[in-house]
Formats: structure tokens, C-alpha cells, sequence
């Protein structure tokens, strides 16, 4: 799987957009870029996948470049609860991947 | 239960011991996986199960370390003869048939003394 770089940390004001940046330049045409997060003492929790085009859920929004190298994360209103590391993720989309590699993600505080 | 559920939730343990850890699956998840995860650390892959088989093993940091998974439901991961280094939180995750999303639970915390 192609290797994530992702900011250690960073800050969103209570309300605002917030976006999260991740670096993929070794990603292969067939590689996915995932996200999750993780909450204080809770497991990961899965927000949204893309290939090539934009993603929108009810969670968030995945902007991915055009030549695939680097994608963007964003929680339109951050919330306090949105609090938490999230994880970018670059793998095949196969059902039988089953070594999903998180790395150190990027912790952010919302603060109000 | 509606989520994947382990058990216990926190579990302290005596150097030397052997412990067990328990995850029940999202009902009718076909694929289930363990990870450790040590403070301040991102996830370690263990092991994962497809029904009640290990495809892969190889996550596992030693032979103390074991799995397993009956009727393709519950999953058990021991650790014999613990030591300090398995501190840590153990996730599990299940996953649906053909569905890319994995669905943790909140994890056993583990402390060896």
C-alpha cells in the first residue's frame, strides 16, 4: 500500500470548516484513499472513501487532486465532538485486504 | 447488539499470567480483525479471521500470541505468559461480506504489572 503523510496536529474553531490534508504521491491507479477517525477511548470509526472523483456523506466531504497525489478532508461545521486523530489511508480496494495500516494520523482539537 | 462489542473493557494482569480477550462481531459479519494499538501509537495489524479461518497470522508479535473464531462469530485473542510490552489496547473490527468499511469496537485495555 502507497505510504500517507498527514500534518501531526491541528486546530478548528467550533463551527468553522475544517480541512485536513493528506500526501499520497506513490499511490497506483487502483489504490483507494480511505479515512477514519478516532475518538478518546473508542475504536476507529470509518468517514468516507474515493477513487478519483469527489465524496460527499452525510459525515464529510473527500477532495482528491486531479493527478491523485494528495487529498483533502472536510468537516464542514466542526463540532466538539469532532475531536479526534484521523487517519488517511491509501489501499487496494479488495475484500480479501485484510492489513489495513493506520499510521500516527493527525490529532485535531476543536476548540470552542 | 447493534455494534461490535469486546470484552472485558479493561483488564489488568500480573506479568507471568495468561489472558484472554473476547469481540462479538456485528451479527452476520463474515470477517473479523484484531489490532493492538500502544499509547500514543496509530493501529498494529494482528490477525484476521474469514469465517472461522486465519488467512494470516503473521501479525501476530509471538507465539504466545493466539486466536481464534468459532461459528463464525465470537473471536478469542489469548496471550500466554504475559509480559509489560502487551500494554496496550486491543480493537477488534468486523466487517460485512463485500463492504470496504470496518466497524471497531472500543477496545480492551490492557495492563500488564
Amino acid at each position: 500500500d502507497a505510504k500517507t503523510t498527514q500534518p501531526t496536529s491541528m486546530d478548528c474553531a467550533e463551527g468553522r470548516a475544517a480541512n485536513l490534508p493528506c500526501n499520497h504521491s506513490t499511490i497506483s491507479g487502483n489504490e483507494y484513499v480511505y479515512w477514519y477517525r478516532q475518538i478518546h477511548s473508542q475504536g476507529p470509526q470509518y468517514i468516507i472513501h474515493g477513487l478519483k472523483n469527489n465524496e460527499t456523506n452525510e459525515m464529510a466531504s473527500l477532495i482528491i487532486t486531479e493527478d491523485r497525489k494528495s487529498s483533502t478532508l472536510i468537516l464542514p461545521h466542526a463540532t466538539l465532538r469532532d475531536t479526534a486523530v484521523y487517519y488517511c489511508i491509501v489501499r487496494l480496494r479488495s475484500f480479501n485486504d485484510y492489513k489495513l495500516s493506520f499510521g500516527a494520523g493527525t490529532t485535531v482539537t476543536v476548540r470552542a | 447488539g447493534a455494534g461490535v462489542s469486546q470484552s472485558p473493557s479493561n483488564k489488568v494482569t500480573e506479568k507471568g499470567k495468561d489472558v484472554e480477550l473476547r469481540c462479538d462481531p456485528i451479527s452476520g459479519h463474515t470477517a473479523l480483525y484484531w489490532y493492538r494499538q500502544s499509547l500514543g501509537q496509530g493501529l498494529e495489524f494482528l490477525i484476521y479471521f474469514q469465517g472461522n479461518s486465519a488467512p494470516d497470522k503473521s501479525g501476530l508479535p509471538s507465539d504466545r500470541f493466539s486466536a481464534e473464531r468459532t461459528g463464525g462469530s465470537v473471536s478469542t485473542l489469548t496471550i500466554q505468559r504475559t509480559q509489560q510490552e502487551d500494554s496496550a489496547v486491543y480493537l477488534c473490527a468486523s466487517r460485512p461480506g463485500l463492504n470496504e468499511k470496518l466497524f471497531f469496537g472500543s477496545g480492551t485495555q490492557l495492563s500488564v504489572l
